[in-house]
């Protein structure tokens, strides 16, 4: 158990819709880090948070967007779903976010998009 | 820019079989080098890791050393077992780039009996 958790494990929505995915970090951790992983693209980083604050951005388009609140667990909002963000999305934490331990990272929310 | 490379998979070998997965970097700066394992239907778990070169990284009989003169940070493992059956990563850390991990595409490994 790494100690992140992620809801939900699994979600199965239409295309068009909107879904919110939510991630708890470790306790202490400040920093929150958003991946995709696909088939076709691997793991993906999207987009990272460091104490409320957005720190880096990756290959996130412009349909998703994401915060990190005050009590530090953050949420990833995917809109205007297509079939291609069917994929696996994983959240990790670290304590700061700029030193040079590991990630650890939540068991994904796999949602599959009909 | 930033980026890893691994050895395509999928590899398949025989149990009490040596594994060897190479990884490659490219780096702007000095990073820190891990190896994440993806167990079926399982999120990603740190295998090992090395913060400096010359750094020997090791776990459940997996090993790894951070090669700056090659960038390079092969795993590898004298005798693998069926359990070891997994897809793993190659992935690093730069402390200038607000620490994201940048992964490697992936090798998957299927150990038969």
């Amino acid at each position: 158990d790494s100690g992140v958790t992620q809801t939900p494990k699994h979600l199965i929505t239409a295309t068009g819709q909107r879904v919110t995915l939510r991630c708890s970090p470790r306790s202490g951790d400040l920093s929150v880090y958003w991946y995709q992983q696909s088939l076709d693209q691997g793991l993906q980083f999207l987009i990272q948070y460091y104490n409320g604050e957005e720190r880096a951005k990756g290959n996130i388009l412009e349909r998703f967007s994401a915060q990190q609140f005050p009590d530090l667990h953050s949420e990833l909002n995917l809109s205007s779903l297509e079939l291609g963000d069917s994929a696996l999305y994983f959240c990790a934490s670290s304590e700061t976010g700029s030193d040079t331990g590991e990630l650890f990272f939540g068991e994904g929310s796999r949602l599959t998009v009909l | 820019g930033d980026s890893v490379t691994q050895m395509e998979g999928p590899v398949t070998l025989s149990e009490e079989a040596f594994l060897t997965i190479n990884c490659t970097y490219t780096a702007t700066g000095y990073p820190s080098l891990f190896w994440y394992v993806q167990y079926p239907g399982e999120g990603l778990q740190l295998l090992l890791k090395a913060t400096k070169a010359d750094d020997k990284g090791s776990n459940k009989g997996f090993e790894a050393t951070y090669r700056k003169e090659t960038t390079s940070f092969h795993l590898e493992k004298g005798s693998v077992q069926v359990s070891d059956s997994a897809v793993y990563f190659c992935a690093l850390r730069l402390y200038n780039q607000g620490g994201k991990l940048i992964f490697g595409q992936g090798t998957e490994l299927s150990v038969k009996p």
